[in-house]
Protein backbone atom coordinates (compact mmCIF):
# COMPACT_ATOMS: atom_id res chain seq x y z
CA UNK A 1 0.00 0.00 0.00
CA UNK A 2 2.04 3.31 -1.21
CA UNK A 3 1.45 6.62 0.48
CA UNK A 4 2.17 9.52 -1.65
CA UNK A 5 2.65 13.42 -0.59
CA UNK A 6 2.57 16.44 -2.41
CA UNK A 7 4.26 18.90 -2.33
CA UNK A 8 7.57 17.39 -0.92
CA UNK A 9 8.37 20.83 -0.15
CA UNK A 10 6.99 23.72 0.96
CA UNK A 11 7.63 27.59 2.49
CA UNK A 12 5.11 29.48 4.21
CA UNK A 13 4.50 32.77 5.26
CA UNK A 14 4.04 33.36 9.46
CA UNK A 15 0.22 33.52 9.96
CA UNK A 16 -0.35 32.07 6.30
CA UNK A 17 -2.21 28.56 5.84
CA UNK A 18 -0.47 25.92 4.36
CA UNK A 19 -2.28 22.70 3.45
CA UNK A 20 -0.41 19.20 2.16
CA UNK A 21 -1.40 16.49 0.68
CA UNK A 22 -1.39 12.81 0.29
CA UNK A 23 -3.10 9.47 -1.72
CA UNK A 24 -3.01 5.77 -0.97
CA UNK A 25 -2.76 3.08 -3.42
CA UNK A 26 -5.91 1.75 -1.86
CA UNK A 27 -8.95 3.01 -0.12
CA UNK A 28 -7.98 3.31 3.84
CA UNK A 29 -11.94 3.38 4.89
CA UNK A 30 -12.58 0.70 6.81
CA UNK A 31 -16.05 -0.73 7.11
CA UNK A 32 -16.67 0.83 11.03
CA UNK A 33 -16.56 4.41 9.05
CA UNK A 34 -12.93 5.25 10.09
CA UNK A 35 -10.04 5.90 7.46
CA UNK A 36 -7.08 4.22 8.85
CA UNK A 37 -4.74 7.58 8.04
CA UNK A 38 -2.00 9.77 10.69
CA UNK A 39 -0.12 12.54 9.86
CA UNK A 40 2.89 12.92 12.18
CA UNK A 41 5.29 16.02 12.36
CA UNK A 42 8.96 15.34 12.85
CA UNK A 43 10.73 18.77 14.06
CA UNK A 44 14.40 19.05 13.11
CA UNK A 45 16.65 16.69 15.38
CA UNK A 46 13.59 15.35 17.06
CA UNK A 47 11.46 11.86 16.83
CA UNK A 48 8.28 12.16 15.23
CA UNK A 49 5.11 13.24 16.90
CA UNK A 50 1.60 12.05 16.23
CA UNK A 51 -0.20 14.75 15.20
CA UNK A 52 -3.68 13.48 13.77
CA UNK A 53 -5.18 10.05 13.81
CA UNK A 54 -7.66 8.41 11.94
CA UNK A 55 -8.27 10.92 9.75
CA UNK A 56 -9.48 13.50 11.16
CA UNK A 57 -8.61 13.33 15.24
CA UNK A 58 -6.07 15.74 17.14
CA UNK A 59 -3.65 13.71 19.14
CA UNK A 60 -3.24 15.23 22.68
CA UNK A 61 -2.17 18.60 22.91
CA UNK A 62 -2.51 19.47 19.49
CA UNK A 63 -3.58 22.89 18.67
CA UNK A 64 -7.10 23.46 16.63
CA UNK A 65 -4.59 24.95 13.99
CA UNK A 66 -3.89 21.76 12.84
CA UNK A 67 -7.19 19.86 10.89
CA UNK A 68 -7.12 16.54 8.75
CA UNK A 69 -9.75 15.62 6.45
CA UNK A 70 -10.42 13.78 3.35
CA UNK A 71 -11.68 10.06 2.78
CA UNK A 72 -10.76 6.99 0.63
CA UNK A 73 -7.75 7.40 -1.22
CA UNK A 74 -7.56 11.41 -0.33
CA UNK A 75 -6.15 13.11 2.15
CA UNK A 76 -5.41 16.68 3.49
CA UNK A 77 -3.96 17.98 6.56
CA UNK A 78 -4.51 21.78 6.96
CA UNK A 79 -2.74 24.42 9.12
CA UNK A 80 -4.87 27.41 9.26
CA UNK A 81 -2.49 29.54 10.57
CA UNK A 82 1.34 28.81 10.41
CA UNK A 83 4.05 28.95 13.40
CA UNK A 84 7.79 29.29 13.01
CA UNK A 85 7.38 26.06 15.28
CA UNK A 86 5.45 24.32 12.27
CA UNK A 87 8.77 23.57 10.77
CA UNK A 88 9.96 20.28 10.05
CA UNK A 89 8.44 17.10 8.28
CA UNK A 90 5.09 16.32 7.58
CA UNK A 91 4.51 12.16 7.19
CA UNK A 92 1.38 10.48 6.35
CA UNK A 93 0.71 6.81 7.45
CA UNK A 94 -1.73 4.59 6.85
CA UNK A 95 -3.03 1.97 9.14
CA UNK A 96 -5.43 -0.51 7.57
CA UNK A 97 -2.93 -3.15 6.24
CA UNK A 98 0.13 -4.09 7.96
CA UNK A 99 2.55 -3.25 7.49
CA UNK A 100 1.86 0.26 8.48
CA UNK A 101 3.18 2.49 5.42
CA UNK A 102 4.75 6.02 5.62
CA UNK A 103 4.57 9.00 2.89
CA UNK A 104 7.43 9.86 1.53
CA UNK A 105 7.43 13.25 3.86
CA UNK A 106 7.05 17.03 2.86
CA UNK A 107 9.23 19.49 4.30
CA UNK A 108 7.50 22.40 5.47
CA UNK A 109 9.98 26.13 6.14
CA UNK A 110 9.15 29.45 7.08
CA UNK A 111 9.63 32.18 4.64
CA UNK B 1 5.91 11.72 32.41
CA UNK B 2 6.41 8.61 30.28
CA UNK B 3 9.87 8.47 28.75
CA UNK B 4 11.32 5.88 25.92
CA UNK B 5 15.24 5.70 25.80
CA UNK B 6 16.86 3.37 23.61
CA UNK B 7 20.04 2.15 24.09
CA UNK B 8 22.69 -0.10 22.17
CA UNK B 9 25.63 -0.39 20.13
CA UNK B 10 25.94 2.48 17.77
CA UNK B 11 28.22 -0.17 15.44
CA UNK B 12 27.48 -3.43 14.40
CA UNK B 13 29.95 -5.65 11.55
CA UNK B 14 27.55 -7.06 8.49
CA UNK B 15 26.32 -10.32 9.30
CA UNK B 16 26.27 -9.67 12.70
CA UNK B 17 23.05 -9.36 15.02
CA UNK B 18 21.65 -5.87 15.94
CA UNK B 19 20.25 -5.60 19.36
CA UNK B 20 18.87 -2.66 20.91
CA UNK B 21 16.81 -2.15 24.50
CA UNK B 22 14.12 0.44 24.87
CA UNK B 23 13.71 1.55 28.44
CA UNK B 24 10.33 2.60 29.82
CA UNK B 25 10.73 5.42 32.54
CA UNK B 26 7.72 6.93 34.26
CA UNK B 27 5.16 4.66 33.95
CA UNK B 28 3.92 1.31 33.10
CA UNK B 29 4.35 -1.64 30.38
CA UNK B 30 1.33 -2.86 30.58
CA UNK B 31 -1.81 -2.53 28.30
CA UNK B 32 0.30 -1.14 25.10
CA UNK B 33 2.36 -2.04 22.08
CA UNK B 34 5.96 -2.08 21.86
CA UNK B 35 7.40 -0.76 18.47
CA UNK B 36 9.82 -0.34 17.07
CA UNK B 37 10.86 1.76 13.52
CA UNK B 38 13.60 2.61 12.37
CA UNK B 39 14.36 5.74 9.55
CA UNK B 40 16.99 5.95 6.62
CA UNK B 41 17.68 8.44 3.60
CA UNK B 42 16.96 5.41 1.56
CA UNK B 43 13.89 3.75 3.11
CA UNK B 44 12.41 6.42 4.65
CA UNK B 45 10.13 5.35 7.79
CA UNK B 46 9.42 1.76 8.20
CA UNK B 47 7.85 -0.14 10.87
CA UNK B 48 10.05 -3.06 12.17
CA UNK B 49 7.94 -4.85 14.55
CA UNK B 50 5.44 -4.49 17.72
CA UNK B 51 4.21 -6.57 20.31
CA UNK B 52 1.57 -6.22 22.98
CA UNK B 53 2.77 -6.01 26.63
CA UNK B 54 1.27 -9.63 27.42
CA UNK B 55 2.31 -11.57 24.16
CA UNK B 56 1.10 -11.30 21.03
CA UNK B 57 3.51 -9.85 18.04
CA UNK B 58 3.73 -8.38 14.65
CA UNK B 59 6.73 -8.74 12.55
CA UNK B 60 6.81 -6.85 9.09
CA UNK B 61 7.25 -9.69 6.62
CA UNK B 62 10.63 -7.44 4.74
CA UNK B 63 11.78 -8.28 8.22
CA UNK B 64 10.29 -11.20 9.80
CA UNK B 65 13.31 -13.84 8.85
CA UNK B 66 15.73 -12.02 11.10
CA UNK B 67 14.07 -9.83 13.63
CA UNK B 68 12.97 -10.79 17.08
CA UNK B 69 11.39 -8.22 19.61
CA UNK B 70 10.58 -9.19 23.23
CA UNK B 71 9.70 -7.38 26.42
CA UNK B 72 10.17 -7.57 30.08
CA UNK B 73 7.74 -6.40 31.96
CA UNK B 74 9.65 -6.82 34.97
CA UNK B 75 12.42 -4.89 34.06
CA UNK B 76 10.07 -2.41 32.04
CA UNK B 77 11.41 -2.56 29.04
CA UNK B 78 11.54 -3.97 25.63
CA UNK B 79 14.20 -4.95 22.97
CA UNK B 80 15.01 -6.10 19.34
CA UNK B 81 17.17 -8.03 17.65
CA UNK B 82 18.16 -8.10 14.19
CA UNK B 83 20.36 -10.58 12.64
CA UNK B 84 22.60 -10.96 9.36
CA UNK B 85 22.54 -7.24 9.10
CA UNK B 86 24.30 -5.56 6.38
CA UNK B 87 24.82 -2.03 5.13
CA UNK B 88 21.19 -1.65 3.91
CA UNK B 89 20.48 -1.56 8.14
CA UNK B 90 22.32 1.23 8.60
CA UNK B 91 19.49 3.85 10.16
CA UNK B 92 18.23 5.67 13.18
CA UNK B 93 15.79 2.98 15.56
CA UNK B 94 12.67 4.55 17.31
CA UNK B 95 11.28 3.09 20.06
CA UNK B 96 7.84 3.95 20.68
CA UNK B 97 4.96 3.33 22.65
CA UNK B 98 1.77 2.05 20.68
CA UNK B 99 -1.91 2.60 21.71
CA UNK B 100 -4.91 0.44 20.86
CA UNK B 101 -7.60 3.21 19.28
CA UNK B 102 -10.33 1.19 17.63
CA UNK B 103 -10.56 -1.82 16.08
CA UNK B 104 -7.25 -3.13 14.39
CA UNK B 105 -5.75 0.44 14.91
CA UNK B 106 -2.88 1.64 17.04
CA UNK B 107 -1.49 4.85 17.78
CA UNK B 108 2.11 6.02 18.22
CA UNK B 109 2.17 7.92 20.56
CA UNK B 110 4.77 8.02 22.37
CA UNK B 111 8.22 7.86 20.61
CA UNK B 112 12.01 7.72 21.91
CA UNK B 113 14.81 10.05 20.60
CA UNK B 114 16.39 7.41 18.80
CA UNK B 115 19.85 5.52 18.24
CA UNK B 116 21.73 5.60 15.34
CA UNK B 117 23.17 2.31 14.37
CA UNK B 118 25.62 2.00 11.72
CA UNK B 119 26.96 -1.38 9.93
CA UNK B 120 30.18 -1.32 8.72
CA UNK B 121 33.51 -3.47 9.30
Amino acid sequence: LVMTQSPLFLSVTPGEPASISCRSSQSLLQSNGYNYLDWYLQKPGQSPQLLIYLGSNRASGVPDRFSGRGSGTDFTLEISRVETGDVGIYYCMQALQAPYTFGQGTKLEIK
Amino acid sequence: QVQLQESGPGLVKPSETLSLTCGVSGGSISNYYWTWIRQSPEKGLELIAYMYYSGGTYYNPAFESRVTISVDTSKNQFSLKLTSVTAADTALYYCARGRGVVTAKINFDLWGQGALVTVSS
